[in-house]
């Protein structure tokens, strides 16, 4: 069975650019999270949805950061503008549904660093 | 105060020993609990879940104390490979988020 993929692998941008990373889901997964992981840390929450819907963004800094799950299946999460403070590991997750009975498969991560 | 606190390590322990980790949780209405593992540069991978009567599996065993609101994690005869990042988690209670630990790393050396 496939995992959850992720692109790009690693991004390096300049601050005040913008840029997208790409999540695509295990198949039949219907819960899909975005994590922030800064070096040394655990993975924050950013957004959780459920199909298509967003079930939780209360941590996303919604001032520039979006994410939007088309369709119920692939996801996309932007940061616009970004800042240093916004390096880190951009990890995907998904899981059966949203309780937490079922466990939450993570992809290999988008590293990004902000110069 | 963080919601899930963890020793960042790191525990370095020789081949066959027995370490424990322990993990505070701030939440008291917490009622789920895990323990992921994170290889260097890798994604995290559950690794169990905790359950209030305690569970092993294998050389792993997790227990939780809610009266004192930890969660320890006790890994027995330790291998090489047992090297790597261990988090905490622990629910919202809303039954929506999960919040992770900073995550105790472990190096087992020959």
């Amino acid at each position: 069975e496939a995992g959850v993929a992720q692109s790009p692998r690693y991004k390096i941008i300049e601050k005040r650019q913008s840029v997208a990373f790409w999540c695509n889901p295990i198949s039949g997964h219907a819960t899909l999270y975005w994590y922030q992981q800064i070096l040394g840390q655990g993975p924050k929450l950013l957004i959780q949805f459920q199909n298509n819907g967003v079930v939780d963004d209360s941590q996303l800094p919604k001032d520039r950061f979006s994410a939007e799950r088309l369709k119920g299946v692939d996801s996309t999460l932007k940061i616009q503008p970004a800042k240093l403070e916004d390096s880190a590991v951009y990890l995907c997750a998904s899981s059966l549904a949203g309780s937490f009975s079922y466990e939450q498969y993570f992809g290999p991560g988008t590293r990004l660093t902000v110069t | 105060r963080k919601e899930v606190e963890q020793d960042p390590g790191p525990f370095n322990v020789p081949e066959g020993a027995t370490v424990a980790f322990n993990c505070t949780y701030s939440n008291s209405a917490s009622q789920s609990f895990f323990w992921y593992r994170q290889d260097c540069r890798k994604e995290p991978k559950l690794l169990m879940s905790v359950y209030s009567s305690g569970n092993e599996d294998g050389r792993f065993t997790a227990q939780l104390n809610r009266a004192s609101q930890y969660i320890s994690l006790l890994i027995r005869d330790s291998k090489l490979s047992d090297s790597a990042t261990y988090l905490c988690v622990a629910d919202n209670n809303a039954g929506n988020m999960l919040t992770f630990g900073g995550g105790t790393r472990l190096m087992v050396k020959p």
